[in-house]
């Protein structure tokens, strides 16, 4: 079955630490997204990329850096310069040739300790 | 001004009434618009896509787009407890740009 998945589920970090997580899809999407989301608030845009090779920063892309090497795979890593990264985040993706909605995988819930 | 705003929860309703939810968006560009259901802790899953102006029926959700106005909303009829979740707008100008979400509107429904 076609799907996007995120790992871990749970993460925890110390502070001062890079941490990554991992999103991969199998929907063959051109376009992938990061979401964070604190508690009672709705999706906030961290980074998003049409295409291989190519991503645009969000509206809070400082603290946060990804790659896009390959079509299935779009890795977060949440760097020491994240100043409050405990929050729950999402990764999404969708076609870019035709009208259609996002597919979300499951979330990561990261922890700083 | 947000890019998507959505009336501030939480939104109360008794069972068995109409639910209405609102999203307004800046972009007059945008061209797709979603609603998506969450339940607390989980991802957002799809209710509602509409994509030109009017309604669009599915069940018992009915979506309503107005562009001139930069206007869509989500009508729940017939609301159940298993509809108590929050509620998110989502716009996107073009297919796989930069795609926004509200804040979200909590919604319970009282038994």
């Amino acid at each position: 079955d076609g799907g996007i998945t995120q790992s871990p589920k749970y993460l925890f970090r110390k502070e001062g630490q890079n941490v990554t997580l991992s999103c991969e899809q199998n929907l063959n999407h051109d376009a992938m997204y990061w979401y964070r989301q604190d508690p009672g608030q709705g999706l906030r845009l961290i980074y998003y990329s049409q295409i291989v090779n190519d991503f645009q920063k969000g509206d809070i892309a400082e603290g946060y850096s990804v790659s896009r090497e390959k079509k299935e795979s779009f890795p977060l890593t949440v760097t020491s310069a994240q100043k409050n990264p405990t929050a729950f985040y999402l990764c999404a993706s969708t076609h870019t040739d035709r009208v259609t909605e996002a597919f979300f995988g499951q979330g990561t819930r990261l922890t700083v300790v | 001004q947000k890019e998507v705003e959505q009336n501030s929860g939480p939104l109360s309703v008794p069972e068995g009434a109409i639910a209405s939810l609102n999203c307004t968006y800046s972009d007059r560009g945008s061209q797709s618009f979603f609603w998506y259901r969450q339940y607390s802790g989980k991802s957002p899953e799809l209710i509602m896509s509409i994509y030109s102006n009017g309604d669009k029926e599915d069940g018992r959700f009915t979506a309503q787009l107005n562009k001139a106005s930069q206007y869509v909303s989500l009508l729940i009829r017939d609301s159940q407890p298993s509809d108590s979740a929050t509620y998110l707008c989502a716009v996107i100008r073009n297919q796989g740009g930069k795609l926004i979400f509200g804040q979200g509107t909590e919604l319970s429904v009282k038994p």
